[in-house]
């Protein structure tokens, strides 16, 4: 399988604990972001990497919220002392380099759920 | 702020006739529009785009309207199919297409 991969698919943590998500992007795919849904709503943008440099960071992403793509291949979100706020469902995405308009390819989500 | 709007939470067609599912948008700076089709469980999968310079796009059953003037856009699927059936997210960019706004999805059911 060729396409986006997420792990893990759920994680289930207690408030204030620390979680690491892991996304791996198509490989030959330079940009990759992580949006954020909740129930109801459409994903919204937290994050775009280009290669390893992080360009954009909505305000979304509180300082709680770090993400990292060492190598331009995969990336890491990690999210620092969770809230109840924060149960959602994390999508990362991965468009190739050409062009200006894109689509982007989704992976299947890490599902997160803090209680 | 929604910047991008779906203002039908569902739709149900009968099998064999028109879907059509529409979206808003406010930023006159939005310049690519797409439409992702999504199931339970699952990422958002591409289901076909457009460019502000262009006012339809047509990709088999799939067909998509851009009124640039109204800031509204529509997609229609004839003949739907009951595997169809999915939540339609609406997408929007500006010219550098590095953060897409998604509308909240219209979850669309085909009956057989």
């Amino acid at each position: 399988d060729t396409g986006v991969s997420q792990d893990p698919r759920h994680k289930i943590t207690k408030r204030g604990q620390n979680v690491t998500f892991r996304c791996d992007p198509i490989s030959e795919h330079n940009r990759l972001y992580w949006y954020r849904q909740t129930l109801g709503q459409g994903p919204e943008f937290l994050t775009y990497f280009q290669n390893e440099a992080q360009l954009e960071k909505s305000r979304l992403l509180s300082d709680r919220f770090s993400a990292e793509r060492p190598k331009g291949s995969f990336s890491t979100l990690e999210i620092q002392r969770t809230e109840q706020g924060d149960s959602a469902m994390y999508l990362c995405a991965s468009s190739p380099r050409t062009g200006v308009n894109n689509e982007q390819f989704f992976g299947p989500g890490t599902r997160l759920t803090v209680l | 702020d929604q910047q991008v709007k779906q203002n039908s939470p569902s739709l149900s067609v009968q099998e064999g006739r028109i879907s059509i599912l529409n979206c808003d948008y406010t930023n006159s700076m939005f310049d690519y529009f797409l439409w992702y089709k999504k199931y339970p469980a699952e990422g958002p999968t591409f289901l076909i785009s457009i460019s502000s310079i262009k006012d339809k796009n047509e990709d088999g059953r799939f067909t998509v309207f851009l009124n640039k003037s109204a800031k509204h856009l529509s997609l229609h699927i004839v003949p739907s199919q009951p595997g169809d059936s999915a939540v339609y997210f609406c997408a929007a960019s500006a010219y550098t297409g590095n953060q897409f706004y998604f509308g909240t999805g219209t979850s669309l059911t085909v009956i057989p």
